[in-house]
């Protein structure tokens, strides 16, 4: 079972490049979630689609867009890459039809991300 | 808003110690609770899960229980293993999408 897929596993970029950041899952669950994970941070939420269709501001969403392009796939961009946004990105997702707390969300495995 | 507090680590333990990783948590009406694990370049995956008070989760060892009276979700394990060694992550779910995490709590236990 694939379960949550990201690409690319790691990237390289220059400041003021723009990338995106893919993710798939394929267990056709209704909400998926971008964080990003720093050092003594945790994990904070970047943007999350409750459905597809939809999409939502979440803890630090400033330099970055989504998209919600079906049901499976939901990608993260970077208009233009700052230091700031070298990070640990994750990709998830969760059966959380009706508002339903008590469902885990799926990692992938993340990007890793360095901006010069 | 919610919040959960764990300590960050490193924890460092003997094999066949006994493991206590603290979590307490902050939030309104009644969360759903988790226990994550994140081994080394990988993504993080459910350990447990509790769901309402005094409910014990449980899996590979590890259990934790719900605790509403002291807002608590301490994760314990009663003989720790090298390959238990990982990033423990506490968190907590308060409604639709609002999941918050702790920072996690490196756990390193040696031969």
């Amino acid at each position: 079972n694939a379960g949550v897929t990201q690409t690319p596993k790691f990237q390289v970029l220059k400041t003021g490049q723009s990338m995106t950041l893919q993710c798939a899952q394929d267990m056709n669950h209704n909400s998926m979630y971008w964080y990003r994970q720093d050092p003594g941070m945790g994990l904070r939420l970047i943007y999350y689609s409750a459905s597809e269709g939809t999409t939502d501001k979440g803890e630090v969403p400033n330099g970055y867009n989504v998209s919600r392009l079906n049901k499976r796939e939901f990608s993260l961009r970077l208009e233009s890459a700052a230091p700031s946004q070298t990070s640990v990105y994750f990709c998830a997702s969760s059966d959380s039809l009706g508002g339903n707390s008590n469902q885990p969300q799926h990692f992938g495995d993340g990007t890793r991300l360095s901006i010069l | 808003g919610n919040s959960v507090t764990q300590m960050e680590g490193p924890v460092t333990l003997s094999e066949e110690a006994f493991l206590t990783i603290n979590c307490t948590y902050t939030a309104t009406g009644y969360p759903s609770l988790f226990w994550y694990v994140q081994y080394p370049g990988e993504g993080l995956q459910l350990l447990l899960k509790a769901t309402k008070a005094d409910d014990k989760g449980s899996n590979k060892g590890f259990e934790a229980t719900y605790r509403k009276e002291t807002t608590s979700f301490h994760l314990e394990k009663g003989s720790v293993q090298v390959s238990d060694s990982a990033v423990y992550f506490c968190a907590l779910s308060g409604g639709y999408q609002k999941v918050t995490f702790g920072i996690g709590t490196k756990l390193q236990v040696i031969p």
